[in-house]
């Protein structure tokens, strides 16, 4: 059955350093791949969307890498600030299937 | 804008009632669509609809009614809760099918005694 995860555990790191979540999936074949952040008692926040064949995707501090053949998606946050902390989901829609979430990756960011 | 609007955000329900979650969106967004989500689970696909009229089920449909009258509105019905339907309620919209980059609602958060 097709499957996404995310580390379950929390990610703590220090202010200033970069932040580094997992996204891994099975059985699919993935026509795009989007992170949400989700903030305690709100709702997902859009931040990036990459396609299959892409590689690489870039927003400010932000860097999203998809690899297709490792079944895998990075999700980079650089000089890490406070206010990054969150919860943050991947999300996967594969051809005609309805895009599918991630369990999420709590982060935070120690100042 | 406005964005994605939900009421209520907090409701309590006995075993059995029925009610109406309501969103809104003011964004002339075509695909509307609810999700619940559950602690240590992703967000689940409840029902979605791709425009005035249409609508279709998502990955847990029962015991849960749609209907899509206009663009803007997308009420979700619980028919009979039940305690397995206690969850954060999600609406969210977007431009283009396919959940292409989704905007949420602030949520509803459901409880069933």
């Amino acid at each position: 059955s097709q499957k996404i995860e995310q580390n379950s555990e929390a990610l703590n790191i220090q202010e200033g350093k970069t932040a580094t979540l997992t996204c891994n999936y099975t059985n699919y074949s993935p026509a795009y791949l989007q992170w949400y952040r989700q903030d305690p008692g709100r709702g997902p926040v859009f931040l990036l969307l990459i396609r299959e064949n892409e590689k690489e995707k870039r927003k400010e501090r932000l860097k999203v890498t998809f690899d297709t053949t490792l079944k895998q998606s990075l999700f980079h946050i650089t000089a890490s600030q406070p206010a990054d902390s969150a919860t943050y989901l991947c999300a996967l829609k594969g051809g005609y299937q309805k895009v599918t979430f991630g369990t999420g990756t709590k982060l935070q960011v120690i100042p | 804008n406005a964005g994605v609007t939900q009421t209520p955000k907090f409701q309590v329900l006995k075993t059995g009632q029925s009610m109406t979650l309501q969103c809104a969106q003011d964004m002339n967004h075509e695909y509307m669509s609810w999700y619940r989500q559950d602690p240590g689970m992703g967000l689940r696909l409840i029902h979605y609809s791709v425009g005035a009229g249409i609508t279709d089920q998502g990955e847990v449909p029962n015991g849960y009614n749609v209907s899509r009258s206009t663009t803007e509105d997308f009420p979700l019905r619980l028919l009979s809760a039940a305690p397995s339907q206690t969850s954060v309620y999600f609406c969210a919209s977007s431009t283009l099918p396919d959940s292409y980059e989704q905007y949420f609602g602030p949520g509803t958060r459901l409880t069933v005694t």
